[in-house]
Protein backbone atom coordinates (compact mmCIF):
# COMPACT_ATOMS: atom_id res chain seq x y z
CA UNK A 1 0.00 0.00 0.00
CA UNK A 2 1.42 3.76 -0.92
CA UNK A 3 1.72 5.26 2.11
CA UNK A 4 3.91 8.50 3.11
CA UNK A 5 4.30 8.92 7.06
CA UNK A 6 6.04 11.91 8.63
CA UNK A 7 7.05 12.58 11.90
CA UNK A 8 7.08 14.20 14.54
CA UNK A 9 2.97 15.22 14.46
CA UNK A 10 4.07 18.71 16.07
CA UNK A 11 6.73 20.22 17.21
CA UNK A 12 7.63 23.66 19.15
CA UNK A 13 10.72 25.47 18.40
CA UNK A 14 11.99 28.80 19.48
CA UNK A 15 12.81 31.60 17.55
CA UNK A 16 16.21 30.82 15.87
CA UNK A 17 16.50 27.39 16.35
CA UNK A 18 17.07 24.80 13.88
CA UNK A 19 14.44 21.99 13.25
CA UNK A 20 14.83 18.77 11.11
CA UNK A 21 11.03 17.06 9.91
CA UNK A 22 11.29 13.76 9.33
CA UNK A 23 9.03 12.13 5.82
CA UNK A 24 8.78 7.90 5.15
CA UNK A 25 7.19 6.12 2.10
CA UNK A 26 6.68 3.36 0.51
CA UNK A 27 5.23 4.45 -2.63
CA UNK A 28 6.13 2.61 -5.53
CA UNK A 29 6.85 3.53 -8.34
CA UNK A 30 8.59 6.58 -7.22
CA UNK A 31 8.53 9.90 -9.45
CA UNK A 32 9.65 12.39 -7.16
CA UNK A 33 8.87 13.72 -3.81
CA UNK A 34 8.04 17.47 -2.69
CA UNK A 35 7.57 19.13 0.66
CA UNK A 36 4.77 21.84 1.17
CA UNK A 37 4.32 24.45 3.56
CA UNK A 38 1.15 25.18 4.24
CA UNK A 39 -0.54 27.64 6.40
CA UNK A 40 -3.86 26.90 8.52
CA UNK A 41 -6.55 27.22 6.10
CA UNK A 42 -4.94 28.30 2.90
CA UNK A 43 -3.43 25.94 0.49
CA UNK A 44 -0.19 24.37 0.24
CA UNK A 45 2.84 26.16 -1.15
CA UNK A 46 5.73 24.02 -2.66
CA UNK A 47 9.05 24.76 -0.48
CA UNK A 48 11.25 21.51 -2.67
CA UNK A 49 10.77 18.91 -5.42
CA UNK A 50 13.22 16.16 -5.75
CA UNK A 51 13.71 13.07 -7.93
CA UNK A 52 15.20 9.82 -6.93
CA UNK A 53 18.59 11.19 -8.26
CA UNK A 54 18.78 14.06 -6.14
CA UNK A 55 20.24 14.20 -2.83
CA UNK A 56 19.89 17.23 -1.43
CA UNK A 57 17.51 20.61 -2.28
CA UNK A 58 17.55 24.15 -0.66
CA UNK A 59 15.34 27.04 -0.64
CA UNK A 60 16.68 29.41 1.34
CA UNK A 61 16.81 28.44 4.90
CA UNK A 62 15.29 24.91 3.89
CA UNK A 63 17.44 22.05 2.99
CA UNK A 64 15.36 19.00 1.68
CA UNK A 65 17.40 15.16 1.64
CA UNK A 66 16.53 12.60 -0.43
CA UNK A 67 17.69 8.89 0.22
CA UNK A 68 15.91 6.88 -2.14
CA UNK A 69 17.35 3.40 -0.60
CA UNK A 70 15.82 3.65 2.70
CA UNK A 71 12.86 5.46 0.99
CA UNK A 72 13.62 8.58 3.36
CA UNK A 73 13.29 12.48 3.44
CA UNK A 74 14.00 15.31 5.44
CA UNK A 75 13.53 19.25 5.73
CA UNK A 76 15.93 21.09 7.42
CA UNK A 77 15.33 24.70 8.58
CA UNK A 78 17.64 26.78 10.20
CA UNK A 79 17.33 29.81 12.16
CA UNK A 80 13.86 29.78 12.54
CA UNK A 81 11.34 32.52 12.13
CA UNK A 82 7.86 33.01 13.32
CA UNK A 83 6.57 33.12 9.92
CA UNK A 84 7.92 29.35 9.98
CA UNK A 85 4.75 28.42 11.86
CA UNK A 86 2.66 26.22 9.34
CA UNK A 87 2.38 22.21 8.36
CA UNK A 88 4.52 20.81 6.09
CA UNK A 89 3.55 18.71 4.36
CA UNK A 90 5.77 15.83 2.35
CA UNK A 91 4.03 14.74 -0.86
CA UNK A 92 5.00 11.56 -2.84
CA UNK A 93 4.56 11.20 -6.79
CA UNK A 94 3.20 7.45 -8.08
CA UNK A 95 3.22 7.19 -11.52
CA UNK A 96 1.63 3.89 -12.33
CA UNK A 97 -0.93 4.22 -15.05
CA UNK A 98 -2.35 7.21 -13.76
CA UNK A 99 -0.59 10.01 -11.90
CA UNK A 100 -1.38 10.79 -8.80
CA UNK A 101 0.04 12.61 -5.22
CA UNK A 102 0.26 10.60 -1.83
CA UNK A 103 -0.28 13.41 0.69
CA UNK A 104 1.65 12.88 4.17
CA UNK A 105 -0.53 13.96 6.77
CA UNK A 106 2.39 16.77 7.57
CA UNK A 107 4.36 18.13 10.75
CA UNK A 108 2.83 20.84 12.40
CA UNK A 109 5.21 23.14 13.42
CA UNK A 110 4.70 26.20 16.29
CA UNK A 111 8.16 28.74 16.32
CA UNK A 112 7.96 31.14 19.67
CA UNK A 113 9.37 34.50 20.41
CA UNK B 1 -0.53 36.67 -13.45
CA UNK B 2 -3.28 35.48 -11.51
CA UNK B 3 -2.68 32.06 -9.43
CA UNK B 4 -4.88 29.39 -9.18
CA UNK B 5 -8.25 30.91 -8.37
CA UNK B 6 -11.03 28.90 -6.29
CA UNK B 7 -14.76 30.08 -5.61
CA UNK B 8 -16.31 30.25 -3.55
CA UNK B 9 -13.87 30.72 -0.72
CA UNK B 10 -16.51 29.65 1.78
CA UNK B 11 -19.94 27.66 1.42
CA UNK B 12 -22.06 26.21 4.45
CA UNK B 13 -24.78 23.32 3.23
CA UNK B 14 -27.07 21.26 4.75
CA UNK B 15 -27.03 17.62 4.57
CA UNK B 16 -28.26 15.80 1.13
CA UNK B 17 -27.75 18.99 -0.90
CA UNK B 18 -25.82 19.61 -4.15
CA UNK B 19 -22.83 21.77 -4.15
CA UNK B 20 -20.38 22.69 -6.92
CA UNK B 21 -17.27 23.92 -6.46
CA UNK B 22 -14.84 25.94 -9.69
CA UNK B 23 -11.21 25.75 -9.85
CA UNK B 24 -9.76 28.34 -12.97
CA UNK B 25 -5.47 27.19 -13.21
CA UNK B 26 -2.81 29.41 -13.89
CA UNK B 27 -2.80 30.73 -17.60
CA UNK B 28 -1.07 28.29 -19.59
CA UNK B 29 -2.00 25.28 -17.31
CA UNK B 30 -3.72 22.22 -18.96
CA UNK B 31 -3.90 19.75 -15.61
CA UNK B 32 -6.31 20.52 -12.83
CA UNK B 33 -6.23 17.81 -9.86
CA UNK B 34 -8.42 17.89 -6.72
CA UNK B 35 -7.93 17.40 -3.14
CA UNK B 36 -10.26 16.81 0.07
CA UNK B 37 -8.68 18.33 3.30
CA UNK B 38 -9.96 17.28 6.68
CA UNK B 39 -9.27 19.32 9.43
CA UNK B 40 -5.84 17.69 10.86
CA UNK B 41 -5.35 15.55 7.86
CA UNK B 42 -3.28 15.82 4.50
CA UNK B 43 -5.24 16.51 1.65
CA UNK B 44 -6.54 13.67 -0.10
CA UNK B 45 -6.78 12.98 -3.96
CA UNK B 46 -10.15 13.26 -5.59
CA UNK B 47 -9.57 13.87 -9.36
CA UNK B 48 -7.23 14.86 -12.14
CA UNK B 49 -7.97 16.08 -15.09
CA UNK B 50 -5.58 17.36 -18.66
CA UNK B 51 -7.20 18.36 -21.60
CA UNK B 52 -10.67 17.97 -20.52
CA UNK B 53 -10.32 13.90 -19.67
CA UNK B 54 -10.50 12.00 -16.39
CA UNK B 55 -6.68 10.98 -15.78
CA UNK B 56 -6.95 9.61 -12.19
CA UNK B 57 -9.39 9.22 -9.44
CA UNK B 58 -8.88 8.66 -5.60
CA UNK B 59 -11.22 6.46 -3.69
CA UNK B 60 -14.39 8.60 -3.23
CA UNK B 61 -17.96 7.58 -3.93
CA UNK B 62 -19.57 8.22 -6.96
CA UNK B 63 -21.17 11.29 -4.85
CA UNK B 64 -17.98 13.08 -6.26
CA UNK B 65 -17.74 14.44 -9.78
CA UNK B 66 -15.88 16.40 -11.63
CA UNK B 67 -15.00 17.87 -15.24
CA UNK B 68 -12.99 19.98 -17.01
CA UNK B 69 -14.01 22.90 -19.76
CA UNK B 70 -12.40 23.75 -22.67
CA UNK B 71 -10.57 27.19 -20.97
CA UNK B 72 -9.26 24.53 -19.02
CA UNK B 73 -11.52 25.58 -15.71
CA UNK B 74 -13.11 23.00 -13.70
CA UNK B 75 -15.50 22.02 -11.69
CA UNK B 76 -15.86 19.30 -8.53
CA UNK B 77 -19.63 18.49 -8.10
CA UNK B 78 -20.79 16.68 -4.89
CA UNK B 79 -23.79 15.43 -4.31
CA UNK B 80 -25.90 13.93 -1.53
CA UNK B 81 -23.50 16.40 0.90
CA UNK B 82 -22.99 14.32 4.13
CA UNK B 83 -21.89 15.53 7.23
CA UNK B 84 -17.99 14.32 6.35
CA UNK B 85 -18.10 15.95 3.34
CA UNK B 86 -17.16 19.03 5.42
CA UNK B 87 -13.63 20.03 4.48
CA UNK B 88 -11.09 22.12 2.74
CA UNK B 89 -11.64 20.98 -0.72
CA UNK B 90 -8.05 22.27 -2.60
CA UNK B 91 -7.41 22.45 -6.55
CA UNK B 92 -3.83 22.23 -7.57
CA UNK B 93 -3.14 23.48 -11.20
CA UNK B 94 0.06 22.10 -13.39
CA UNK B 95 1.28 22.41 -17.63
CA UNK B 96 1.05 18.51 -17.58
CA UNK B 97 -0.57 15.84 -16.13
CA UNK B 98 2.54 15.61 -14.13
CA UNK B 99 4.17 12.89 -15.51
CA UNK B 100 7.70 13.99 -15.58
CA UNK B 101 9.81 15.46 -12.84
CA UNK B 102 10.36 18.66 -11.81
CA UNK B 103 6.75 19.63 -13.14
CA UNK B 104 5.53 21.76 -10.49
CA UNK B 105 1.62 22.12 -8.96
CA UNK B 106 0.72 25.13 -7.58
CA UNK B 107 -1.87 24.63 -5.33
CA UNK B 108 -5.00 27.78 -4.69
CA UNK B 109 -6.62 28.86 -1.42
CA UNK B 110 -9.35 26.18 -1.17
CA UNK B 111 -12.91 26.32 -0.31
CA UNK B 112 -14.01 25.68 3.28
CA UNK B 113 -17.23 23.59 2.59
CA UNK B 114 -19.06 22.77 6.01
CA UNK B 115 -22.20 20.59 5.80
CA UNK B 116 -24.49 21.13 8.84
Amino acid sequence: KNQVEQSPQSLIILEGKNCTLQCNYTVSPFSNLRWYKQDTGRGPVSLTIMTFSENTKSNGRYTATLDADTKQSSLHITASQLSDSASYICVVSVTSGTYKYIFGTGTRLKVLA
Amino acid sequence: DAGVTQSPTHLIKTRGQQVTLRCSPISGHKSVSWYQQVLGQGPQFIFQYYEKEERGRGNFPDRFSARQFPNYSSELNVNALLLGDSALYLCASSQIANRGPGTEAFFGQGTRLTVV
